[in-house]
């Protein structure tokens, strides 16, 4: 089982804003990192750290976290943005790394 | 730029051994960590350890130990996953990932495009 939890899906209308969340008792000594997956794609590094985005992702993607929990959020949703999202930490050793199981995002 | 390039898909018979290479370009292959992720059909992502490309260290998550060997080549900067006493639970599609931090924190911030591996009698 993982070390990190997700909401299996969520879904959001387009245009509204969205929260996707992860827990795990990791999360309160390290930063989650996120990333975006489409069908029969790679993984895409979506943020990670404190709001740090690679280039090219749009800032409507934010994080923020409290206690055992990591959040990304989207504000304004796009239906670009329908896709798997994953979490990811290092593990409780700090020494390996973990994801969470993913949450399959609708925009309605 | 940044780039990951793996070797193709794979067919193996149960019991079998499987290699996936993951050659690497744009940047210095030595200066950064390599993961080895996988996902099999439907299901999500499950990391399986990382390869430090300038001394050969490597470290395997628990459930893999045993049977998973990471190597590289620097010559070629190509890394690999070696993966032995497959069973069908082992078909997956297998990813390498760079760690940008420049140890094994992540972020994961380029990805190979996957191999299909499937394990079938």
């Amino acid at each position: 089982s993982s070390e990190l939890t997700q909401d299996p899906a969520v879904s959001v209308a387009l245009g509204q804003t969205v929260k996707i969340t992860c827990q795990g008792d990791t999360l309160r000594s390290y930063d989650a990192t996120w990333f975006q997956q489409k069908p029969g794609q790679a993984p895409v590094l979506v943020i990670y750290g404190k709001n740090k985005r690679p280039s090219g992702i749009p800032d409507r993607f934010s994080v923020s976290s409290s206690r055992n929990t990591a959040s990304l959020t989207i504000t304004g949703a796009q239906a670009a943005d329908e896709a798997d999202y994953f979490c990811n930490s290092r593990d409780s050793t700090g020494n390996l790394q973990v994801f969470g199981g993913g949450t399959k995002l609708t925009v309605l | 730029q940044v780039q990951l390039v793996q070797s193709g898909a794979e067919v193996k018979k149960p019991g079998a051994s499987v290699r996936v290479s993951c050659k690497a370009s744009g940047y210095t292959f030595t200066d950064y960590y390599l993961h080895w992720v996988r996902q099999a059909p439907g299901q999500g992502l499950e990391w399986m350890g990382w390869i430090y490309p300038r001394s050969g260290n490597a470290n395997a998550a628990q459930i893999f130990r045993g049977r998973v060997t990471m190597t590289r080549d620097i010559s070629i900067n190509t890394a690999y996953l070696e993966l032995t006493s497959l069973t069908s639970d082992d078909t997956a599609v297998y990813f390498c990932a760079r760690d940008s931090s420049g140890f094994f924190f992540g972020p994961f911030d380029s990805w190979g495009q996957g191999t299909p591996v499937s394990v079938s009698s």
